[in-house]
């Protein structure tokens, strides 16, 4: 069974451009989750989207957003970058039969390294 | 607002050494707690997950527990080997799939 797949792996844009990333859950898995790595802040949750709605947002700006497709693909978009969102982006998917997890092992992506000079 | 808590920040053993990782969190209202590993540059690879209503959960040489009343959880990793160097994160579950992160432990198993 393949895994989470993301792409692209690596992105450099300048400040001010926009950028889209994009995650390929595991087969069947409904639910997929968005997560921002740096050095200074750790993980951080971005959001959340399950059967193509967005269920969950963390703190982060309205530049940050997503959507999810009916095939459980998802993007997500940063506009107006700015050299802070440089980082580890990374896409986490479950199965969650019921809408709500407490069994399902969410499953990361390699992630995507974007780089804003 | 949940936070956690991992300690220690970094650890060097020498292989074949049996240690503990703790994670601590702050508010019990949560759905699991589950147990990552990140090596550098690269996505994380589940270990466990412990259900709220569970006390801990086996894998091979990794055991993990989990005390909800306290906060507390521990990665207990058996006769370490170098291929067990990496970052181990501790992660809460919230609702709608919400994952807190604690900061990670960094483990260096020398041979």
């Amino acid at each position: 069974k393949a895994g989470v797949t993301q792409t692209p792996r690596y992105l450099i844009k300048t400040r001010g451009q926009q950028v889209t990333l994009s995650c390929s859950p595991i087969s069947g898995h409904r639910s997929v989750s968005w997560y921002q790595q740096t050095p200074g802040q750790g993980l951080q949750f971005l959001f959340e989207y399950f059967s193509e709605t967005q269920r969950n947002k963390g703190n982060f700006p309205g530049r940050f957003s997503g959507r999810q497709f009916s095939n459980s693909r998802s993007e997500m978009n940063v506009s107006t970058l700015e050299l802070g969102d440089s980082a580890l982006y990374l896409c986490a998917s479950s199965l969650v039969t019921s809408g709500v997890s407490s069994t399902d092992t969410q499953y990361f992506g390699p992630g995507t390294r974007l780089t804003v000079l | 607002k949940q936070e956690v808590t991992q300690i220690p920040a970094a650890l060097s053993v020498p292989e074949g050494e049996n240690l503990v990782l703790n994670c601590s969190f702050t508010d019990s209202a949560i759905y699991n707690l589950q147990w990552f590993r990140q090596d550098p540059g690269k996505g994380l690879t589940s270990l466990l997950l412990i259900q709220s209503s569970q006390r801990e959960q086996t894998s091979g040489r990794l055991n993990a527990s989990l005390d909800k009343s306290s906060g507390r959880s521990t990665l207990y990793i058996a006769a370490s080997q170098p291929g067990d160097s990496a970052t181990y994160l501790c992660a809460v579950e919230e609702y709608g799939n919400k994952l807190v992160f604690g900061a990670g432990t960094i483990l260096r198993v020398k041979s």
